[in-house]
């Protein structure tokens, strides 16, 4: 069974930094290509940050361009995303996604003063 | 970037209507990369359609796609009161992934 659990959520100020972190199970992590996508309170779905199956290409969604760094660990099956200088407008379910067929429950991000 | 506009905002519908979603995207996308999806409050999102047309595992096939070019529509051909819930459009080529706002499914 495909498992994907988001960690790492909480409540930051403004301009803190934060590192999410997903775990993988049932199915060939190093194979698969891996998202982020996040939703804020009340709004639709965002996409933040794609990576390739070794990591070697990286795409990220203009809003966090330069902010927030996606990566991954196939030796221990984990996804990450650096966020740093973070905002206001970063508050949101952050959910892990493979493929977008299969997504973790997500975790909240809170930032605030 | 490839604006995708979902209509109508929110739909009200009747358990055993038919619902057509409409996605228009603001420029022709390749139909091998539009996608559907379902959310119901409290949960994450669940794949409903890949490729414009594709029902995902498990899908039951009330649930289709179809369209090409700009213009695509997502229908439920006889509403399930499971079924009342967000819909979004995706276009996922990796360089260019968004969404569509969403269209509400509601009872009447």
């Amino acid at each position: 069974e495909v498992q994907l659990v988001e960690s790492g959520g909480g409540l930051v100020q403004p301009g803190r930094s934060l590192r999410l972190s997903c775990a993988a199970s049932g199915f060939s992590f190093s194979g698969d290509e891996m998202n982020w996508v996040r939703q804020a309170p009340g709004k639709g779905l965002e996409w933040v940050s794609y990576i390739s199956a070794g990591g070697s290409t990286i795409y990220s969604a203009d809003s966090v361009k330069g902010r927030f760094t996606i990566s991954r660990d196939n030796a221990r099956n984990s996804l990450y995303l650096q966020m740093n200088s973070l905002r206001v407008e970063d508050t949101a379910i952050y959910y892990c996604t493979r493929r977008f067929d299969y997504w973790g429950q997500g975790t909240l991000v809170t930032v605030s003063s | 970037e490839i604006v995708l506009t979902q209509s109508p905002g929110t739909l009200s519908l009747s358990p055993g209507e038919r619902a057509a979603l409409s996605c228009r995207a603001s420029q022709s996308v390749s139909s091998g990369y539009l996608a559907w999806y379902q959310q119901k409050p409290g949960q994450a999102p669940r794949l409903l359609i890949y490729g414009a047309s594709n029902r995902d595992t498990g899908i039951p096939d009330r649930f289709s796609g179809s369209g090409s070019g700009t213009d695509f529509t997502l229908t439920i051909s006889r509403l399930e009161p499971e079924d009342f819930a967000m819909y979004y459009c995706q276009h996922y080529r990796p360089s260019s992934i968004t969404f569509g706002q969403g269209t509400r499914l509601d009872i009447k």
